[in-house]
């Protein structure tokens, strides 16, 4: 059972570069999110997707898009990066069953 | 003042200890989660409570919605048990409020 899997695992970006992390659930789970994760801070979740072809801001969302084109996938953009976005990020999913839910191992990105 | 707050912040203790991590939260909820984190690792939920109490081999968790308070209890802890343990709470049916977490180590 694969879970959540999240491409890629560490990213390196200059100011200015632009990259999507990918997301996949093979678990038939309604709902996606995407977090990111810093130091003192805690999780803060950056958009989320309730079902196929919606999707909502969370609390930090300024500087990234997503796009749930299917069931499996939420992928998240950065289109401009930031070294305000260096962080880890985590995809996660949760079905309607009560007690699911399940997190990606993390995405380590740095923006020099 | 946060959503959730996580006491103690950091808890240092000897192996076969009995651990208690709080989590006391403002708003009204349908669910709170409880998660680990190892150092590095991913994250994996442990529990989701919505009443009661709930009992997986050395871990127990309990909620009083009333109080707003939950708590985790690790019995005869082990150096396999230091992670980050963090408490989330569902205020509606998508979003988590997510604690600070509570660094735990278990020393041999």
């Amino acid at each position: 059972n694969a879970g959540v899997t999240q491409t890629p695992k560490f990213q390196v970006l200059k100011t200015g570069q632009s990259m999507t992390l990918q997301c996949a659930q093979d678990m038939n789970h309604n709902s996606m999110y995407w977090y990111r994760q810093d130091p003192g801070m805690g999780l803060r979740l950056i958009y989320y997707s309730a079902s196929e072809g919606t999707t909502d801001k969370g609390e930090v969302p300024n500087g990234y898009n997503v796009s749930r084109l299917n069931k499996r996938e939420f992928s998240l953009r950065l289109e401009s990066a930031a070294p305000s976005q260096t962080s880890v990020y985590f995809c996660a999913s949760s079905g309607d069953r009560a007690g699911e839910l399940f997190f990606g191992e993390g995405s380590r990105l740095t923006v020099l | 003042k946060n959503e959730v707050e996580q006491s103690p912040q950091n808890l240092t203790a000897q192996e076969g200890e009995f651990i208690t991590i709080n989590c006391s939260y403002s708003v009204g909820i349908s669910a709170l989660h409880w998660l680990q984190q190892h150092p590095g690792g991913g994250i994996v939920s442990l529990f989701m409570l919505s009443s009661g109490k709930k009992k997986h081999g050395r871990l127990i968790a309990t909620i009083n919605i009333q109080e707003k308070h939950s708590s985790l209890h690790i019995t005869a802890s082990h150096p396999r048990d230091s992670a980050v343990y963090i408490c989330a709470v569902r205020p509606g049916a998508q979003k988590l409020v997510f604690g600070q977490g509570t660094r735990l180590t278990i020393n041999p």
